[in-house]
């Protein structure tokens, strides 16, 4: 059963506008979620985190947002830029099972210029 | 960019025949992770090490073993190849619970 969800595998934007990437999870002993980019040929890697205790976290363009109560999280890009296009996965760890992460299935992002 | 790389980036092998990737890691982290990416599946984790000698299932193990006789390499084996198991394969480490994972930069497996 997916833990972590990522209901949209993709999404266009016009260069310069806001991207908004969603990611809704199902098990409420998550407290800290994160988003990683992957390119093409390359391995994912980390972007921005968030623990539970806030509901908000910025960095740059990238401002993470969570809603415990909705279990939903959103990855807001602004301005959005053509080397933003990649795969967005989101993640959260379980720290009681070796820190496993359980990964959303990704949402492909195209920014047009 | 974390020390970890794995070997080798691309492989083609046949059905049945054994297969071995090996993750490296120069962090000296305690956790490493294999997973493997599929289209509409995202990233499914295959075992992990918590420590050398060390390792736990994932969500997707069947047909896969794993050894940690170093911290610094965990080895991934398909004991005999299936098609099913072509895909990309990323390790990742962390250096404590709750810490971020870092990735390798993937291994492309080819099964015909």
């Amino acid at each position: 059963d997916q833990q972590v969800k990522q209901n949209s595998p993709s999404l266009s934007v016009q260069e310069g506008r806001i991207s908004i990437l969603n990611c809704d999870y199902t098990n409420s002993m998550f407290d800290y979620f994160l988003w990683y980019k992957k390119y093409p040929a390359e391995g994912p890697t980390f972007l921005i985190s968030i623990s539970s205790i806030k509901d908000k976290n910025e960095d740059g363009r990238f401002t993470v947002f969570l809603n415990k109560s909705a279990k939903h999280l959103s990855l807001h890009i602004v301005p959005s830029q053509p080397g933003d296009s990649a795969v967005y996965f989101c993640a959260a760890p379980h720290r009681f099972a070796g820190n496993q992460f359980y990964f959303g299935t990704g949402t492909s992002l195209t920014v047009i210029p | 960019d974390a020390g970890i790389t794995q070997s080798p980036r691309h492989k083609v092998t046949e059905t049945g025949t054994p297969v071995t990737l090996r993750c490296h890691q120069t962090e000296n982290h305690r956790y490493m992770y294999w997973y493997r990416q599929d289209p509409g599946h995202g990233l499914r984790l295959i075992h992990y090490s918590y420590g050398v000698k060390d390792t736990d299932k994932g969500e997707v193990s069947d047909g896969y073993s794993v050894s940690r006789s170093k911290t610094e390499d965990f080895l991934l084996t398909l004991e005999s190849a299936t098609s099913s198991q072509t895909s990309v394969y990323f390790c990742a480490i962390a250096n404590a619970v709750g810490d971020t994972q870092y990735f390798g930069p993937g291994t492309r497996l080819t099964v015909l």
